[in-house]
């Protein structure tokens, strides 16, 4: 159980492209979803926490016009970096969590390595 | 963002040897969560406390909830190749119902046959 989708696992484009990435829990309703970052040899950075039906909370450092974030639904949630630029490069990770169960831990998609030449 | 503690950064162990990792924080966390990620690949859960001083094991993995509720280590018996990854420790909960997790920087394990 606790399976997270991500899509896609790789994407190379070019400079000023606009990037989708899905996240889906594909057995469970996620009432939040986390979106991070990750550098080479670094730990994970959260950028935004996801409710669904509500706006993203960004963290701080992070743009909101850059990185739009929708979770339309409960199984749901989207990345899109707009205008990406060859610093966008990185390692995007996706995590789901049900609000249902206290305590429950967060499952973590494959992530989505972007390349912006 | 605050980070926890955790060490070692890397290891080289031999095949068959015991691993021993830890996390260390300043603050309290209501839950302490050990994944282990491959590269190109997101973390994957090991283990997850729940209590203070809780001692949990999975298969040839076993982890501690410190009693201050501020550590947690994650130890690795009869380690094989399939072990190597970079472990991160997280701990989750700083407020109520939060569900954000505050990651350690890794450990990357290196096991030669």
């Amino acid at each position: 159980g606790a399976v997270v989708s991500q899509h896609p696992s790789r994407v190379i484009c070019k400079s000023g492209t606009s990037v989708k990435i899905e996240c889906r829990s594909l057995d469970f309703q996620a009432t939040t979803m986390f979106w991070y970052r990750q550098f080479p040899k670094k730990s994970l950075m959260l950028m935004a926490t996801s409710n669904e039906g509500s706006k993203a909370t960004y963290e701080q450092g992070v743009e909101k016009d850059k990185f739009l974030i929708n979770h339309a639904s409960l199984t749901l949630s989207t990345l899109t970096v707009t205008s990406a630029h060859p610093e966008d490069s990185s390692f995007y990770i996706c995590s789901a969590v049900t609000g249902h169960l206290k305590g429950q831990p967060q499952h973590f998609g494959d992530g989505t390595r972007l390349s912006i030449l | 963002g605050q980070q926890l503690n955790q060490s070692p950064q890397s290891m080289f162990i031999q095949e068959g040897e015991d691993v021993s990792m830890n996390c260390t924080s300043s603050s309290i966390f209501n839950t302490w969560l050990w994944y282990k990620q491959d590269p190109g690949e997101g973390p994957v859960l090991l283990i997850a406390l729940y209590k203070a001083g809780e001692l949990t094991s999975n298969g040839r993995l076993t982890a501690q909830f410190g009693i201050t509720r501020k550590d947690s280590f994650l130890n690795i018996s009869a380690s094989i190749p399939s072990d190597v990854g970079i472990y991160f420790c997280a701990g989750q909960g700083l407020g109520a119902g939060s569900y954000q997790l505050t990651f350690g920087k890794g450990t990357k394990l290196s096991v030669i046959p």
